[in-house]
C-alpha cells in the first residue's frame, strides 16, 4: 500500500498560527483529506483538496498542496484550545473493485496551551 | 440529518469469543467502509461495500473477519475467536459512492480482548 506520513505532535500558544505537515505518495491520488479526532471521538472531517488545486481556505483552516514534492499542510489561524486534537491527513486510493478506500497518515496530536 | 451511528460504543470480551459490531450508515449512502484503529497499526482500512456489489475484502486481516450489509443499509461486522490483538476501535463510515464523495465517519466501537 502507499504510505501517508506525518509529524507526531505539535505544541503551539493560544492565538498563535499551526501548521501539520503531511507527506504522501499516490501521485495519483484525487483528493486529498484532512479529518480531525477529540479525545473519546470519531473522526470529524475538517477539509479537503482537489488535486488540482494548489490552495483551499475555509475560514481558520488553509490547505496548501504542492503535487511535485507530494506535500499537503493545514494551516489553523489564530488557534484556540478547542483546536487541540489529533489530525489525520488521507488520501484517497483506488481498490481494485474500482471503489475506493482511504488511507490515513499517523496523526499529528495538538496541543495548545492557553 | 442522522450521522453514522455504530453499536454497541463498547465492548470487552474474552479471548476465543465471538463479537458482532453494528454499523448503521447515512441514509441514501451507497458506500459502507470499515476501518480499524489501534495503536500500533494507526488506522486501517477493513472492507468496503458499495451498493449491491461484492465487497473488496483487501484489508481484513484474517478470515476471522467477516462482514456482511443487509438491504444495501445496516452491516455488521464479526471477528471470530478474538485474539487480544484484535482490541481497538472499529469505526465505520459512509458515503455517496464516488472518490469525490467524502467519507462519514461514526464514532467507532472500542473493542477489548482481554
Amino acid at each position: 500500500g502507499e504510505d501517508v506520513e506525518q509529524s507526531l505532535f505539535l505544541s503551539v500558544r493560544e492565538g498563535d498560527s499551526s501548521v501539520i505537515n503531511c507527506t504522501y505518495t499516490d501521485s495519483s491520488s484525487t483528493y486529498l483529506y484532512w479529518y480531525k479526532q477529540e479525545p473519546g471521538a470519531g473522526l470529524q472531517l475538517l477539509t479537503y483538496i482537489f488535486s488540482n488545486m494548489d490552495m483551499k481556505q475555509d475560514q481558520r483552516l488553509t490547505v496548501l498542496l504542492n503535487k511535485k514534492d507530494k506535500h499537503l499542510s493545514l494551516r489553523i489561524a489564530d488557534t484556540q484550545t478547542g483546536d487541540s486534537a489529533i489530525y489525520f491527513c488521507a488520501e484517497i486510493d483506488v481498490l481494485n473493485n474500482a471503489g475506493n478506500m482511504l488511507t490515513f497518515g499517523g496523526g499529528t496530536r495538538l496541543m495548545v496551551k492557553p | 440529518g442522522a450521522g453514522v451511528s455504530q453499536s454497541p460504543s463498547n465492548k470487552v470480551t474474552e479471548k476465543g469469543k465471538d463479537v458482532e459490531l453494528r454499523c448503521d450508515p447515512i441514509s441514501g449512502h451507497t458506500a459502507l467502509y470499515w476501518y480499524r484503529q489501534s495503536l500500533g497499526q494507526g488506522l486501517e482500512f477493513l472492507i468496503y461495500f458499495q451498493g449491491n456489489s461484492a465487497p473488496d475484502k483487501s484489508g481484513l486481516p484474517s478470515d476471522r473477519f467477516s462482514a456482511e450489509r443487509t438491504g444495501g443499509s445496516v452491516s455488521t461486522l464479526t471477528i471470530q475467536r478474538t485474539q487480544q490483538e484484535d482490541s481497538a476501535v472499529y469505526l465505520c463510515a459512509s458515503s455517496l459512492g464516488s472518490p469525490a464523495d467524502t467519507q462519514y465517519f461514526g464514532p467507532g466501537t472500542r473493542l477489548t480482548v482481554l
